[in-house]
């Protein structure tokens, strides 16, 4: 039971490169989120997507972008990274079935923007 | 500025004692979780409540959502180093049902020492 997927565990791009984080469910849930975690500010939401087809911006959006491939997947893109961006990554999703309210968190990405 | 504000940030507390953990807002919430992380993971869901004045008990941690929904408690008695972790609360906005917006407090940090 793999719950959600997140890739890649760790990454390390230069100031200025492009990457995508992936995501994927296999709950059917209907909402999926990105977070971000950062030493003492919790959870901060980036973008969520409450059903496939539509995406909104959460409370630190600026400098990522987000895409709802299908139910399953959501990835998020930084255009241009920045050392700002140096966090913990963290992607959610939940709503159906399968734990109703209950958000289920992947392992998390660590990114460090040099 | 978040949505959500957690107290205290960091908790050092001998095993044995009791403590109160405290999340509070100015907005309405339709339900406020409380999930549980630790080092190197996602969180976990530890209980949601989603009445006013509703108390909900898991072992030696109470929780109680404000009458008006817009603050709770996290209680432990007895903490034990088991206890030990970062605890985040969350609320869905309302309106949102169990698939928009899910937001989070900055997290307190518990450490019990034997």
């Amino acid at each position: 039971n793999a719950g959600v997927t997140q890739t890649p565990k760790f990454q390390v791009l230069k100031t200025g490169q492009s990457m995508t984080l992936q995501c994927a469910q296999d709950m059917n849930h209907n909402s999926m989120y990105w977070y971000r975690q950062d030493p003492g500010m919790g959870l901060r939401l980036i973008y969520y997507s409450a059903s496939e087809g539509t995406t909104d911006k959460g409370e630190v959006p600026n400098g990522y972008n987000v895409s709802r491939l299908n139910k399953r997947e959501f990835s998020l893109r930084l255009e241009s990274a920045a050392p700002s961006q140096t966090s913990v990554y963290f992607c959610a999703s939940r709503g159906g079935r399968v734990g109703g309210t209950e958000a289920f968190f992947g392992q998390g990405t660590r990114l460090t923007v040099v | 500025t978040q949505l959500l504000e957690q107290s205290p940030q960091f908790l050092s507390i001998q095993e044995g004692e009791n403590l109160t953990v405290y999340c509070n807002s100015s907005s309405v919430f339709s339900s406020l979780q409380w999930y549980r992380q630790e080092p190197g993971e996602g969180p976990v869901l530890l209980v949601t409540v989603v009445t006013g004045g509703e108390v909900k008990k898991l072992k030696r941690l109470t929780f109680q959502f404000g009458d008006a929904r817009k603050d709770s408690s996290l209680h432990i008695t007895a903490a034990q180093p088991g206890d030990t972790g970062l605890y985040l609360c969350a609320g869905s906005t309302v309106g949102s049902g169990n698939t928009g917006k899910l937001i989070f407090g900055q997290g307190t940090t518990l450490q019990v020492k034997p």
